[in-house]
Parts: C-alpha cells; sequence; structure tokens
C-alpha cells in the first residue's frame, strides 16, 4: 500500500539554524500538507498546499515557515531560524483532492529538538 | 470557532472487553469527522470517517464509529480489544469550506492481559 515517508526521521538544531523537513506524499496525489505536534498537546495544522501554492495557512505558519515542492516527487517543510519552541513532531500528509472528506494520508513523522 | 474535545486522556480496558472513547465536535453544520490511530513510531492512520448517510460507519481492525448530531458526538467503538489495539486514538474534524483537519488532544489506550 502506498504512504507517505518523511525524512529524517529525527532531527537536532541549534536555535537560529534553519531546518528543511522532506516528505515524499503518495504519488498520485495532489494536496499535501504539514501539521505539528507539540509535546502533550494537540496535533495541529500548519499549512495545506496545492498546485504549487499555499491554498490555506494557519497563524503559527509564519515568515519564518515555508513550504516547496520542488520537484515531481518531495514536498519540504522550512523553518529559517528556528525557536525553542518549535521542538515538535512535523507530520507531512497528503490526499486525492481537497473536498471535505477525502482522506489525508499521513507520514510517521520528523521529530524536532531545537536546542 | 470549531473544536473537537476527547475528555478520555486515558482509558485502560482488559483484553476481550468492550471500548468506547469518546468525541464531542462544535461546529454549526455536520462536519467531516476522522477517527485516526497512532501506534508508537508510526504516523496517523485513519480508521474511519464520515460525512453523511448511515450514521453508523464501520472502520478498518473491527472498529466502529456512532454518529449523534443531538449530542454533537461521535464515539468510536469496538466489542472486543485486542492487545494490539493499545495505541493513541485522535479523532479529528474538518468543515467543507476548510482543508485543515481540527484534532482532539487524543486518547491513550492501554490494554491490560
Amino acid at each position: 500500500e502506498p504512504e507517505v515517508t518523511q525524512t529524517p526521521s529525527h532531527q537536532v538544531t541549534q536555535m537560529g539554524q534553519e531546518v528543511i523537513l522532506r516528505c515524499v506524499p503518495i504519488s498520485n496525489h495532489l494536496y499535501f500538507y504539514w501539521y505539528r505536534q507539540i509535546l502533550g498537546q494537540k496535533v495541529e495544522f500548519l499549512v495545506s498546499f496545492y498546485n504549487n501554492e499555499i491554498s490555506e495557512k494557519s497563524e503559527i505558519f509564519d515568515d519564518q515557515f515555508s513550504v516547496e515542492r520542488p520537484d515531481g516527487s518531495n514536498f519540504t517543510l522550512k523553518i529559517r531560524s528556528t525557536k525553542l519552541e518549535d521542538s515538535a513532531m512535523y507530520f507531512c500528509a497528503s490526499s486525492e483532492s481537497g473536498t471535505g472528506e477525502e482522506t489525508q494520508y499521513f507520514g510517521p513523522g520528523t521529530r524536532l529538538l531545537v536546542l | 470557532a470549531q473544536s473537537v474535545t476527547q475528555p478520555d486522556i486515558h482509558i485502560t480496558v482488559s483484553e476481550g472487553a468492550s471500548l468506547e472513547l469518546r468525541c464531542n465536535y462544535s461546529y454549526g453544520a455536520t462536519p467531516y469527522l476522522f477517527w485516526y490511530v497512532q501506534s508508537p513510531g508510526q504516523g496517523l492512520q485513519l480508521l474511519l470517517k464520515y460525512f453523511s448517510g448511515d450514521t453508523l460507519v464501520q472502520g478498518i481492525k473491527g472498529f466502529e464509529a456512532e454518529f449523534k448530531r443531538s449530542q454533537s458526538s461521535f464515539n468510536l467503538r469496538k466489542p472486543s480489544v485486542h492487545w494490539s489495539d493499545a495505541a493513541e486514538y485522535f479523532c479529528a474534524s474538518r468543515e467543507d469550506s476548510s482543508y485543515k483537519l481540527i484534532f482532539g488532544s487524543g486518547t491513550r489506550l492501554l490494554v491490560r492481559p
């Protein structure tokens, strides 16, 4: 069964450094998402992406965050200057369409630790 | 604003016992509702979803959930729990006008042998 993959599984970085989290969505999917889960808190939506554009973003997704689909298979989340509070598990997801009932398929996550 | 509440942070059941995990949503119209499961080291896997029609939906791994509009609830059930069901369970909702899933805080299920 096709699945969403994410690399790396764990990332440790120093505050102020840039990190790029990578995702390979399911191959025929057109909609891509990033979510994060700070330890002990809810899974929170960050951004959705379709047709090479951001289609929706949350208030968390400020100027330090950016997303890109650099080629036909990868989808990346860049955090420009990491802060301590960016430490979280980051999940990538993809779906075939953007309709409400469409299933979003999640990857296993990247655990980011900012020191 | 739309929200999802899972009142139980932890639930412990004995293997073979029945299970019900609670989920309440707040939204004016009928939202799209989902249950996901997360095992350690794994991503979120969809168990089932509801968007219209029959209010009792069947999912994978023997799970089912019932949408009750009058109670704004979408509780997850399983008649007989297996040790492999130990995991964290997340209820989520989505509005028609939005791409984002809104998650509850999750319920961690422990299964006693």
